[in-house]
C-alpha cells in the first residue's frame, strides 16, 4: 500500500517563504506532485517531480529525494490568494494509474 | 477548452435514495478518475477507466458503489441506497497517457454530496 505524511497545517507571514514537507511510503514509486485546493474548490496541479532535484515554476519550488522518501514544496513571496490546502501525491505504479494522495496541508497566511 | 464537468454541483437526499453523479472529462482525454474526500478520509482514488473500460475498482467502497463509461465523454458514478456516511465531495478527474506519466490530473469542481 501507500501512505503519505504531511502536517496538517502550517501558518506563515505574507511576503515570507514557507515549505512544506511531505514523506511517503508506497510499494512503487514513479513521481511526486503537488496539487493546490482553494476552499470550495478542485484541486489543481502545481508541480511534479520524478528525479531528485529542484523543480521551480515561478514563486513555486518542489524537491524530491528518492533515497529519503522525502519531498517538499517550496513557496515564496507569500501572498494572501496562496491560503489553500496543498496536498503531495505519489503515482506508485508508473503510467497514468491513478494518485495517492496525502492529507493536506492547510496554508495559513497571516498579513 | 472546457475543463472537467460535473454534475450535479450539489445534491442532498435522504437514506435510501438513489444518486446519481455524472462527469464528462476534456475532450481528448482517455484516462478518467473517481475521487471521494472526506475531512477523515481525504481523497481517496475510487475507480478509474482507460478508454472507457474500467482498469482499477479497488477503491469502491462496496457494492453500493457502482460507476459506468458507456463513451469516451460520459461516466456515472451511482451509489444505491445511499447512506448518511456516504456524504462527501465526489471529484472526477482525467488526465492523458503523458499527464499521468507527470502526475498531472484535471479535476471538475466536484458534487457535494449531502445524505440526510
Amino acid at each position: 500500500g501507500q501512505s503519505l505524511e504531511q502536517p496538517s497545517e502550517v501558518t506563515a507571514v505574507e511576503g515570507a517563504i514557507v515549505q512544506i514537507n511531505c514523506t511517503y511510503q508506497t510499494s512503487g514509486f514513479y513521481g511526486l506532485s503537488w496539487y493546490q485546493q482553494h476552499d470550495g474548490g478542485a484541486p489543481t496541479f502545481l508541480s511534479y517531480n520524478a528525479l531528485d532535484g529542484l523543480e521551480e515554476t515561478g514563486r513555486f519550488s518542489s524537491f524530491l529525494s528518492r533515497s529519503d522518501s522525502y519531498g517538499y514544496l517550496l513557496l515564496q513571496e507569500l501572498q494572501m490568494k496562496d491560503s489553500a490546502s496543498y496536498f503531495c501525491a505519489v503515482s506508485p505504479g508508473g503510467g497514468a494509474d491513478g494518485l495517492t494522495f496525502g492529507k493536506g496541508t492547510h496554508l495559513i497566511i497571516q498579513p | 477548452d472546457a475543463g472537467v464537468i460535473q454534475s450535479p454541483r450539489h445534491e442532498v437526499t435522504e437514506m435510501g435514495q438513489e444518486v446519481t453523479l455524472r462527469c464528462k472529462p476534456i475532450s481528448g482525454h482517455d484516462y478518467l478518475f473517481w475521487y471521494r474526500q472526506t475531512m477523515m478520509r481525504g481523497l481517496e482514488l475510487l475507480i478509474y477507466f482507460n478508454n472507457n473500460v474500467p482498469i482499477d475498482d479497488s477503491g469502491m467502497p462496496e457494492d453500493r458503489f457502482s460507476a459506468k463509461m458507456p463513451n469516451a465523454s460520459f461516466s456515472t458514478l451511482k451509489i444505491q441506497p445511499s447512506e448518511p456516511r456516504d456524504s462527501a465531495v465526489y471529484f472526477c478527474a482525467s488526465s492523458t497517457r503523458s499527464g499521468g506519466n507527470t502526475g498531472e490530473l484535471f479535476f471538475g469542481e466536484g458534487s457535494r454530496l449531502t445524505v440526510l
